[in-house]
This record gives structure tokens, C-alpha cells and sequence, in this order.
């Protein structure tokens, strides 16, 4: 069994840059989470994807915007990057659409530095 | 926002020891998750605990949920070094439609040998 995979795992940004991040899914699984977690806290949710469509959003502004391939695959984008966007961006997958009422797959993240 | 709150933020014991972690929520809730996360790393899921249960036990590990004190613990029992790592409680909250999970800031637990 293939987990989550994350890239890259560090990368390092200017403000007013745009990046992308990118998470394979571990196999079996169709339905992507993508989280930010600043240093000290909780993972906030940004976005959900399934079977290649946004389904569930959080509080994020619109310059976070994801896509999700017919592998299941998933990639976060964000523009004009800000010194706050400094984080770890964690992907995490599942089985069958909403993420709460089952155990989620996490991959080891990719920690993102705006100087 | 974070619904879920943990307490105590950091906790310090030696090997062998008992942690428990507990965590409170507000709103009415599907099912309450614990994950682990060790420095740098992703999240391990731990445990899923469903609002119509009150106790759930894996290895070492044991839960409760109180959903009349909207509360949960975890315990974990003779505690090792490799238990060090920060651990997390999600809600799923009980609402119509879809909700995403809600995470807490965390106990960051150390284990001292």
C-alpha cells in the first residue's frame, strides 16, 4: 500500500510569488484534503476535493485554489504569496467523498518559508 | 476557527508513566478523532470515536467521550519515549450536510527515559 506523498518538502518563496504544491493520494483512495498548520497550532482546513471537484471549502481567500487529476492526484496553488502563508501544507486522503467521518491519511507535508 | 481545545499544552512524564490529554469542543459533534504527530512530520490518525460511544480502547491507547461535558480523553498507558509528539483532537461537528474536520492546537506530550 502506497501512502501519501508530498512535494516538495521545503521551498522557499518571495511575497507576491505564486507556488505549487503537489500530494499523490495514497492508492484506493479518491478524495483529497489539503491543511495549512502554522508553527505551534492545529491544521486549519483549506480545501477538499472529489472525484476532481472542489466539495468543501474553508475559511481561505480565493488565491488558494487546488485542482485534483483523474488519478486522484492533487495540487494546491496559491498566489501572491504573504509573509502569514509561511506553514506547513499537509495533504491528507480518504475513501468516499467528506473527510469527517473517517480516519484521514496524512503525508509528511511541505513546509513553505515567505521571506 | 478551532473547536476543539487540548489540555494541558504541554505535558512532561517518565518512561513508564501514564499521559492523559483531554480535549473540550462546543458544538454537537458526529464523532471525535485523536491524532499523533511527531516533529516535522505528518499526522497519524489514532482513533475515531463515534458521539454514540462512550469508550474505545487500541493498544495502549484509551478514549472516552463525554458529549454532555462536550469532552474527551485520551490515555495512553505505560508510556514510551517514542510516545513523544504532539497529539491533536478533531471534531466532526453534527450538522445537516457536510462538515470538515476541526482541529485543536494540541498537548505536546515528552517522554523521558
Amino acid at each position: 500500500e502506497t501512502g501519501v506523498t508530498q512535494s516538495p518538502t521545503h521551498l522557499i518563496k518571495t511575497r507576491g510569488q505564486q507556488v505549487t504544491l503537489r500530494c499523490s493520494s495514497q492508492s484506493g483512495h479518491n478524495t483529497v484534503s489539503w491543511y495549512q498548520q502554522a508553527l505551534g497550532q492545529g491544521p486549519q482546513f483549506i480545501f477538499q476535493y472529489y472525484r476532481e471537484e472542489e466539495n468543501g471549502r474553508g475559511n481561505f481567500p480565493p488565491r488558494f485554489s487546488g485542482l485534483q487529476f483523474p488519478n486522484y492526484s492533487s495540487e494546491l496553488n496559491v498566489n501572491a504569496l504573504e509573509l502569514d502563508d509561511s506553514a506547513l501544507y499537509l495533504c491528507a486522503s480518504s475513501f468516499g467523498g467528506w473527510v469527517s467521518n473517517q480516519p484521514q491519511h496524512f503525508g509528511d507535508g511541505t513546509r513553505l518559508s515567505i521571506l | 476557527s478551532q473547536q476543539g481545545e487540548e489540555d494541558p499544552q504541554a505535558l512532561s512524564i517518565q518512561e513508564g508513566e501514564n499521559a492523559t490529554m483531554n480535549c473540550s469542543y462546543k458544538t454537537s459533534i458526529n464523532n471525535l478523532q485523536w491524532y499523533r504527530q511527531n516533529s516535522g512530520r505528518g499526522l497519524v490518525h489514532l482513533i475515531l470515536i463515534r458521539s454514540n460511544e462512550r469508550e474505545k480502547h487500541s493498544g495502549r491507547l484509551r478514549v472516552t467521550l463525554d458529549t454532555s461535558k462536550k469532552s474527551s480523553s485520551l490515555l495512553i498507558t505505560a508510556s514510551r519515549a517514542a510516545d513523544t509528539a504532539s497529539y491533536f483532537c478533531a471534531t466532526a461537528r453534527m450538522d445537516s450536510g457536510n462538515t470538515p474536520l476541526v482541529f485543536g492546537k494540541g498537548t505536546r506530550l515528552s517522554v523521558i527515559a
